[in-house]
């Protein structure tokens, strides 16, 4: 079974500082993406990694997945208080053409 | 962006009773998923869809059933709800071309009293 962990569930930092959200994975998988969601909203897709090594990034946000160690790491460089929202990362099963979520990390950023 | 609609958006309804929510969408897509939402636990996948008149269950299946006769339309019953089906349910869509990326609709907020 594919379990998806992500680490810290919650983070409050000021503004201004980097950070990094951890998602780490159980078995082989090629494929992570992260997700962000506003409290009462939908999610909105981030980033989509395909492949080992693959790095993206959109603003102060960029996105790195490393297949060997399963892990994929979300940093955040000089956060801003409109950062501030749930990341989920989730891993697909390609065998049964769905996504696993890990549990969502809280972000908080303090003015 | 995938055109995903979700109706109705609120609901509030007692236990016991059958309640139905529909998930709408214009992009052709071929897979269609139903989660809930709760805090604590993440997303959680219901039932998902591969085509039409075809699913299978995901890892919180019991006390939901689907159906899918159309592409655009995938339907989630509570047959008979529960107070522990209180959630906040979203449908979510991907074509799985070259990625499994999922799209996700606003999200329908259930209370059952």
């Amino acid at each position: 079974e594919l379990k998806v962990e992500q680490n810290p569930l919650f983070l409050s930092m000021q503004e201004g500082k980097n950070y990094t959200i951890y998602c780490n994975y159980s078995t082989t998988s090629d494929r992570l993406y992260w997700y962000r969601q506003d409290p009462g909203k939908s999610l909105e897709s981030l980033f989509v990694l395909l492949s080992n090594g693959a790095v993206k990034q959109e603003g102060r946000l960029m996105a790195s997945l490393d297949t060997k160690a399963r892990l994929s790491t979300l940093h955040i460089t000089a956060a801003v208080h409109d950062l501030s929202a749930t990341y989920f990362c989730a891993v697909d099963i390609v065998s049964v053409q769905k996504l696993v979520f890990g549990q969502g990390t809280r972000l908080t950023i303090n003015p | 962006d995938a055109g995903i609609t979700q109706s109705p958006r609120h609901k509030v309804t007692e236990t016991g009773t059958p309640v139905t929510l529909r998930c709408h969408q214009t992009e052709n897509h071929r897979y269609m998923y139903w989660y809930r939402q709760d805090p604590g636990h993440g997303l959680r996948l219901i039932h998902y869809s591969y085509g039409v008149k075809d699913t299978d269950k995901g890892e919180v299946s019991d006390g939901y059933s689907v159906s899918r006769s159309k592409t655009e339309d995938f339907l989630l019953t509570l047959e008979s709800a529960t107070s522990s089906q209180t959630s906040v349910y979203f449908c979510a869509t991907s074509l799985q071309v070259s990625s499994y990326e999922q799209y996700f609709g606003p999200g329908t907020r259930l209370t059952v009293t």
